[in-house]
């Protein structure tokens, strides 16, 4: 059973607006949380995280927000770039080391 | 310079072969992981590795052999090929503090057939 999920497998989306991606998560002992983008050929790389005494984290561009009560936590991309257009995973951390993957949402920036 | 590096990219192989995937980081990091990207697009932990010493062991068949001969290399041995191996497989690295410290390789493509 998957404990974090992303149930958009791709979004196309404007240069130049908003790209949000979601996730949803059931365990509720999961305290960190965190995105990764990952180009094709290439190992995913990390992007920004949100502890879960935050609501908002913001680096950029990017910001990650977080709804404990609903489980589930959104990527805000503004404004997209081309150079966006990637694979976006969602992760929690479980434990001290082990990240929990969602099975990524494959983003594109058109022109 | 590569921070974590696997080889090789690419393996085809038929089954019932035995085969090995190399990993290799210089970032100094003390924990190393094999993570396994199925059919379905979710990465899975299968084992980690702190300073050479196994912390996590997923459930994975013990085909699967991990073996870290010091703490900037893991390797993977996967004994008696089956169908259901054909993946792709990354390695990662990190501090023991979790959070910005993941890199990960590039990944593996392994196809049995």
């Amino acid at each position: 059973d998957q404990q974090v999920k992303q149930n958009s497998p791709s979004l196309s989306v404007q240069e130049g607006r908003i790209s949000i991606l979601n996730c949803d998560y059931t365990n509720s002992m999961f305290d960190y949380f965190l995105w990764y983008k990952k180009y094709p050929a290439e190992g995913p790389t990390f992007l920004i995280s949100i502890s879960s005494i935050k609501d908002k984290n913001e680096d950029g561009r990017f910001t990650v927000f977080l709804n404990k009560s609903a489980k589930h936590l959104s990527l805000h991309i503004v404004p997209s770039q081309p150079g966006d257009s990637a694979v976006y995973f969602c992760a929690a951390l479980e434990g001290a080391q082990k990240l929990v993957f969602g099975q990524g949402t494959r983003l594109t920036i058109n022109p | 310079d590569t921070a974590v590096s696997q080889t090789p990219k690419y393996l085809v192989t038929q089954m019932g072969n035995d085969k090995s995937i190399k990993c290799e980081q210089n970032l100094g990091h003390d924990t190393m992981y094999w993570y396994k990207q199925d059919s379905k697009k979710f990465l899975k932990i299968m084992f980690s590795y702190n300073n050479k010493e196994l912390i996590i062991n997923e459930t994975v068949p013990n085909r699967f052999s991990p073996k870290s001969p010091d703490k900037a290399h893991l390797n993977l041995h996967i004994n008696s090929l089956e169908l259901g191996d054909s993946a792709v497989y990354f390695c990662a690295s990190s501090q023991s503090m979790i959070g910005v410290g993941y890199t990960f390789g590039s990944g593996t493509r392994l196809t049995v057939v």
